[in-house]
């Protein structure tokens, strides 16, 4: 089976653009999870979505937005950019999502996002 | 909200000393995962713990996921250099749809 899929690898922004990245789940994973990864800070949780529907979200501002498609391909958008939205996004799939229950996340190779 | 914290955050060892990275929610959990990212790579995943006092080993790493499920510890025995990496416990919540909550890892570097 393929991997989860990532792009753009590496995208080179300025201040006050906007930004969308996209992400290929492993075929058959319904589940689309978004993490921003900053060193010294971890993997933040973005947002989560099931079958096109967004589960849950993490505490980000609006500026941060996602959605999923019918395929389960998944897209996330960052409007206005700031210096601060530096970092590798990641994003993972998994079968299910529910606790407890198929849901080791599978994680793509990321997005590098530079925001000059 | 749920906050999962990892202690330590950077650890330093010779080759073949041991190592120990401990988890801490601070809600109750209906299971913990163990992920490891290398250098320039992306989180792999590594195991899951579902049940309270829950021990799985994986050749030289010992999982332990605590009686009260709100915390976990990952050993490794004798490192290796290619024990470098990042590793990250997971929490999720109790209810169906709770998030995946990530500690903010420890940083694990082995020296030959």
């Amino acid at each position: 089976k393929a991997g989860v899929t990532q792009t753009p690898r590496y995208l080179i922004k300025t201040r006050g653009q906007q930004v969308t990245l996209s992400c290929s789940p492993i075929s058959g994973h319904r589940s689309v999870s978004w993490y921003q990864q900053t060193p010294g800070q971890g993997l933040q949780f973005l947002f989560e979505y099931f079958s096109e529907t967004q589960r849950n979200k993490g505490n980000f501002p609006g500026r941060f937005s996602g959605r999923q498609f019918s395929n389960s391909r998944s897209e996330m958008n960052v409007s206005t950019l700031e210096l601060g939205d530096s970092a590798l996004y990641l994003c993972a799939s998994s079968l299910a999502g529910i606790a407890g229950v198929n849901n080791e996340q599978f994680f793509g190779p990321g997005t590098r996002l530079t925001v000059l | 909200g749920q906050q999962v914290m990892q202690i330590p955050q950077y650890q330093h060892v010779q080759e073949g000393e041991d190592f120990t990275t401990y988890c801490n929610s601070s809600t109750t959990l209906s299971n913990i995962q163990w992920y490891k990212q290398r250098p320039g790579g992306h989180p792999v995943f590594l195991i899951q713990l579902v049940k309270s006092g829950e021990v799985k080993k994986q050749k030289r790493l010992t999982f332990q996921f605590g009686e009260a499920k709100k915390n976990s510890s990952l050993h490794i025995t004798a490192t290796q250099t290619t024990d470098v990496g990042t590793y990250f416990c997971a929490g999720r919540g109790s209810s169906g749809y709770s998030t995946l909550t990530f500690g903010k890892g420890t940083m694990l570097l082995v020296s030959p």
